[in-house]
């Protein structure tokens, strides 16, 4: 079955320093993926997205992610984290019929 | 710019009621989806609907039902209201067409139930 796997439920990171979010996913075809970040008492908005060709790809808010295929990964990045970052991120797989598996999330705090 | 509304940002109800939770979107999507945010648990499907009144039970579909009476439409039912329904939950919606699995998500309503 399919699965995604956040490791980490929080991370802190300081103003100004990098930010890389974990992701790890279970998927027997080649995935479509997916990281959503939601502020608090917000919907999802989507970052950025996987389908096929580059595995580095780019995102809105400076956000980037690289695919993995040899690790199963698709971790997001970003170089420099602004105090207006903080929120919960989630990682998902697409499967079949337009689908979405989601990680458990990871919420970020970033300090002063 | 893909529209996707829910009826109450936040909604108390006692034990036993039924609910309803509205969703709606603007962008004649085909496809629309019902979740369950839960702290440490992520979103997780609890029904989804591909077309006018067409549903298909997701991971979670126990104590809910849905309806699709028009294709903008998609709410999702409690028929009797329990404390672990209390949950924050989100609708998301996606054109049959589309090349991947971007689903567009609406704000979510928070429940709570007494």
């Amino acid at each position: 079955a399919q699965s995604v796997t956040q490791p980490d439920i929080h991370i802190t990171v300081s103003e100004g320093a990098s930010l890389e979010l974990r992701c790890n996913y279970s998927y027997g075809a080649t995935p479509y993926l997916f990281w959503y970040v939601q502020s608090p008492g917000q919907g999802l908005q989507l970052l950025l997205k996987y389908f096929s060709g580059d595995t580095l790809v780019q995102g809105i808010k400076g956000f980037e992610a690289e695919f993995k295929r040899s690790q199963s990964s698709f971790n997001l990045r970003k170089p420099s984290v602004h105090w207006s970052d903080a929120a919960e991120y989630f990682c998902a797989v697409g499967t079949g019929f337009q689908k979405l598996v989601f990680g458990t999330g990871t919420r970020l705090l970033v300090s002063p | 710019d893909v529209k996707v509304t829910q009826s109450s940002r936040y909604l108390v109800k006692r034990t036993g009621e039924k609910v309803f939770l509205e969703c709606v979107q603007d962008m004649d999507h085909e496809n629309m989806f019902w979740y369950r945010q839960d702290p440490g648990l992520g979103l997780r499907l609890i029904y989804f609907s591909y077309d006018v009144k067409m549903k298909e039970k997701g991971d979670i579909p126990e104590g809910y039902s849905v309806s699709r009476e028009k294709k903008e439409r998609f709410s999702l039912i409690l028929e009797s209201a329990s404390t672990n329904q209390t949950s924050m939950y989100l609708c998301a919606s996606i054109p049959k067409l589309s090349s991947g699995n971007e689903q567009f998500f609406g704000p979510g309503t928070r429940l709570t139930v007494l």
